[in-house]
């Protein structure tokens, strides 16, 4: 069975700052995750992925994430947040090929502070 | 290059009418997918398809029903609806070569 916890369901950064949105999770085989944003009243859009590839993953906007397999842990971060990445983050882990079959994270709502 | 598009985008509904959510996808996909999302929760999955004329169940299908008469097209029923199913609903289909989502702008369903 699959499972994802994303720690901390709001976080607040200061433009400029790191940003750091943590997700954890649990598998019964090699997992293939995901990273999802979604602004206000919109879709869910793809961030990156992670495929048994590189553990060190690079999406888009300047976000990047780190499997990491001895913490079950995938988090993502971006070094420098900006006015624009205000939005809700969602992790996702999948333990086929099949995305849509993905379970999803509670999500995180990622404020930034002028 | 209109990618996933879903109708309504709102409605309100009595408890016991019914209705029907239209998503549609221009991408020749496969796989399409019905989720609902709720306040402080990720989406849970309702139904989907793997291709034309065939469903499945996801996580939460009670007082769902699904048909994908054509490829392009994927509609999620409420033949009764209820209070609990007050949510906003999300359709998504995949791209099979990259298995990216790419998810229509959500159909916000209030049920009185």
């Amino acid at each position: 069975a699959q499972s994802v916890t994303q720690l901390g369901s709001h976080v607040s950064v200061s433009e400029g700052a790191l940003v750091l949105l943590r997700c954890n999770y649990s598998s019964s085989v090699p997992p293939y995750l995901f990273w999802y944003v979604q602004y206000p009243n919109q879709g869910l859009q793809l961030l990156l992925k992670y495929t048994s590839a590189a553990t060190l993953v690079k999406g888009i906007n300047g976000f990047e994430a780190e499997f990491k397999k001895s913490e079950t842990s995938f988090h993502l971060t971006k070094p420098s947040a900006h006015m624009s990445d205000a939005a809700e983050y969602f992790c996702a882990v999948s333990e086929n090929t099949n995305a849509g079959k993905s379970t999803f994270g509670d999500g995180t709502t990622l404020t930034v502070k002028p | 290059n209109a990618g996933v598009t879903q109708t309504p985008k709102f409605r309100v509904l009595k408890t016991g009418q019914s209705m029907t959510l239209l998503c549609a996808q221009d991408m020749n996909h496969e796989y399409m997918y019905w989720y609902r999302q709720d306040p402080g929760m990720g989406l849970r999955l309702i139904h989907y398809s793997v291709g034309e004329g065939t469903t499945a169940k996801g996580e939460v299908p009670d007082g769902y029903n699904v048909s994908r008469l054509k490829k392009q097209n994927f509609l999620l029923g409420l033949e009764s609806a209820a209070p609990s199913q007050t949510s906003v609903y999300f359709c998504a289909s995949e791209d099979p070569n990259t298995g990216e989502l790419f998810f229509g702008e959500g159909s916000r369903l209030t049920v009185l």
